[in-house]
């Protein structure tokens, strides 16, 4: 059984702090790593992938990819009240459908 | 713009009624997926589609069927209604047949009760 792990949260960082997010997976057959946003109420939406080890940059986020630990991050700068949602963890294996995480909480307060 | 339509955002079922939920995507894509949503358990898999009259099981079938027809449209039936399947349901659609690497597209979600 393949398993992607988050820390449920609340995840709480004041505006304009750094929030790190994490979450491990347990095959180390993954090939694929993606962060989606939900809005309370709302379905997700990706806002980050990743493939290869090391960093990718887009905005604000950063993804982080480590295969030998088995881990990945998601990391927002200058953190906003508009970025408190729950963020899934989603990994790929192969040809089979993403596994999500059960998704983090991250509330910025103001 | 792409979209993925649900054709209800709230349900109100009875146990032991049949219920079917539809899902629509106007892009073309292959792949199509069933997904339940409950807190503390986060996004579970019901089935998954990646191609016309193709289906596949994913994590947690039992109780649901699926029929895909129609390349656009991927429904998901409940046989008989129980208060366990209760949940947030939501369909997301993807571009390239059998490819699961790349972004998926959510519907905003049928929150069905069933009492």
């Amino acid at each position: 059984q393949k398993e992607v792990e988050q820390n449920s949260g609340p995840l709480s960082v004041p505006e304009g702090a750094i929030a790190s997010l994490n979450c491990t997976y347990s095959d180390r057959g993954s090939q694929s790593f993606f962060w989606y946003r939900q809005y309370s109420g709302k379905s997700p939406e990706l806002i980050m992938s990743i493939y290869s080890n090391g960093d990718k940059e887009d905005g604000r986020f950063t993804a982080q990819l480590n295969k030998a630990s088995q881990y990945v991050s998601l990391l927002i700068r200058d953190s906003q009240p508009s970025d408190s949602a729950t963020y899934l963890c989603a990994v790929n294996v192969g040809n089979t459908p993403l596994v999500f995480g059960k998704g983090t909480r991250l509330s910025v307060i103001a | 713009d792409v979209k993925v339509t649900q054709s209800s955002r709230y349900l109100v079922k009875r146990t032991g009624e049949k219920v079917f939920l539809e899902c629509v995507q106007d892009m073309d894509h292959e792949n199509m997926f069933w997904y339940r949503q409950d807190p503390g358990l986060g996004l579970r898999l019901i089935y998954f589609s990646y191609d016309v009259k193709m289906k596949e099981k994913g994590d947690i079938p039992e109780g649901y069927s699926v029929s895909r027809e129609k390349k656009e449209r991927f429904s998901l039936i409940l046989e008989s209604a129980s208060t366990n399947q209760t949940s947030m349901y939501l369909c997301a659609s993807s571009l390239i047949a059998g490819a699961t690497n790349e972004k998926l597209f959510f519907g905003s979600g049928t929150q069905l009760s069933v009492l």
